[in-house]
């Protein structure tokens, strides 16, 4: 059974950095890719990056430099840092499972939701 | 980035009516391999996106054949027929030809 569970913190102070774990089970982080996308309350979908089976990684340019992906294999475990954090972070953060022939998200977990608080 | 442009926002329906949403990108979806990569996600309340058609077409494991997914080059469409009251929720498209990936902003279906 494919699952993905994010966890963090709930509360982020301004200008810090936020720490997500996106834990996987159900498959490979070598076969499958990892992608992560953030919805602000009451809003949309916005892709933030991409965690590679073959260990590369993608950014949305709108992240700049704040963005950094990483996995540990081992753990079955994708990472997510962004730094610098703004009010407009404010957001649910999934990890969602991609499927690299189809170009899809097919199973996303639950989300961790995050308030940055000045 | 390309543009994905959904309409309606909000799309009141009977139950066991039919409805359509719209998606328009601003450039074409179509891949240097020949494939276009658009899906479509419904996002129940409270709950992640779940996918419905990939590649345009194609509907993914379980999902009933009351949801049937068309379209070409940069006009797309979600057609629901004979609605049920699990349904209900925020439809998106997202492409995935070009990076970075964006969604279209949603279109919330509810009861008329």
């Amino acid at each position: 059974q494919v699952q993905l569970k994010e966890t963090g913190p709930d509360l982020v102070q301004l200008t810090q950095t936020l720490s997500i774990t996106c834990t996987v089970s159900g498959f490979s982080l070598t076969t499958y890719n990892v992608h992560w996308v953030r919805q602000p309350p009451g809003k949309g979908l916005e892709w933030m990056g991409a965690m590679w089976n073959g260990g590369g990684t993608d950014y949305n340019s709108a992240f700049k430099s704040r963005l950094s992906i990483s996995r540990d294999t081992s753990k079955s475990q994708v990472f997510l840092k962004m730094n610098s954090l703004q009010t407009d972070d404010t957001a649910k953060y999934f990890c969602a499972r991609h499927r690299g022939g189809h170009r899809v998200m097919d199973a996303w977990g639950q989300g961790a939701s995050v308030t940055v608080s000045s | 980035d390309v543009l994905m442009t959904q309409t309606p926002v909000s799309l009141p329906v009977s139950l066991g009516g039919q409805v359509s949403i719209s998606c328009r990108s601003s450039q074409s979806l179509v891949h240097s391999d020949g494939n276009t990569y658009l899906h479509w996600y419904l996002q129940k309340p409270g709950q992640s996106p779940q996918l419905l058609i990939y590649r345009v077409s194609n509907r993914f494991s379980g999902v009933p054949d009351r949801f049937s997914g068309s379209g070409s080059g940069t006009d797309f469409t979600l057609k629901i027929s004979r609605v049920e009251p699990e349904d209900l929720g925020v439809y998106y498209c997202l492409q995935s030809t070009h990076f970075p990936l964006t969604f279209g902003s949603g279109t919330k279906l509810e009861i008329k």
